[in-house]
């Protein structure tokens, strides 16, 4: 069974500029998740997709937005990309199928650096 | 607001030798405890501990939960240089992931040969 798939592996932008970011989740798995990793903060928690709604969001500017479709794939996009959205943007996906808990699978996410 | 701590940030020993890597928590509504193992990129899953006192085992590694005292510990044993990597630990509040996984900063595991 094929892991979760990210792209780009790896993004170079300006300042200002807006980005959009891909992930594939496991195929079968319904919830996929974003999350930000720096040296300075960790992993952080960006939101979360399941059946194509936003079931939650964790503290990050309305810069950050994100959509799922119908296939469960998931796209983020960073809008006025900041020098401190330098970062790696992972994605994870778990099967949700009942209650759970549900272990996360990581892709191998896209960094992101902007200039 | 939700928090995962994890000691040491680091540790260098050598192979061969027992590592104990630690992680507390505290969190409004425990559902889960996660370890993942983060070399290059992705983070990989290592265990999900759910039960008080129940270890699970993966060949040198082993992890135990203690729901009481909130923590948890990972042991990996006769380690070697491919363990080099940093070690996660993450709690998951909801348990389907709505609210995200709030994760540690950590514990970057340096095995010298």
């Amino acid at each position: 069974k094929a892991g979760v798939t990210q792209t780009p592996r790896y993004l170079i932008k300006t300042r200002g500029q807006q980005v959009t970011l891909s992930c594939s989740p496991i195929s079968g798995h319904r919830s996929v998740s974003w999350y930000q990793q720096t040296p300075g903060q960790g992993l952080q928690f960006l939101f979360e997709y399941f059946s194509e709604t936003q079931r939650n969001k964790g503290n990050f500017p309305g810069r950050f937005s994100g959509r799922q479709f119908s296939n469960s794939r998931s796209e983020m996009n960073v809008s006025t990309l900041e020098l401190g959205d330098s970062a790696l943007y992972l994605c994870a996906s778990n099967p949700l199928r009942d209650r759970g808990p549900y272990e996360q699978y990581f892709g191998p996410g896209t960094r992101l650096t902007v200039t | 607001e939700d928090k995962v701590v994890q000691s040491p940030l680091s540790l260098v020993v050598h192979e061969g030798d027992t590592v104990t890597l630690n992680c507390s928590y505290e969190v409004t509504n425990f559902r889960s405890l996660l370890w993942y193992k983060q070399e290059k990129k992705a983070p990989t899953f290592l265990f999900m501990l759910t039960s008080s006192g129940i270890e699970k085992k993966s060949g040198r590694l082993s992890s135990i939960l203690d729901k009481k005292e909130l923590f948890s510990i990972l042991n990996i044993t006769a380690t070697q240089t491919g363990d080099s990597a940093i070690y996660l630990c993450a709690v998951d509040i909801s348990g389907g992931g709505a609210d995200g996984l709030t994760f540690g900063k950590g514990t970057h595991l340096i095995i010298q040969p």
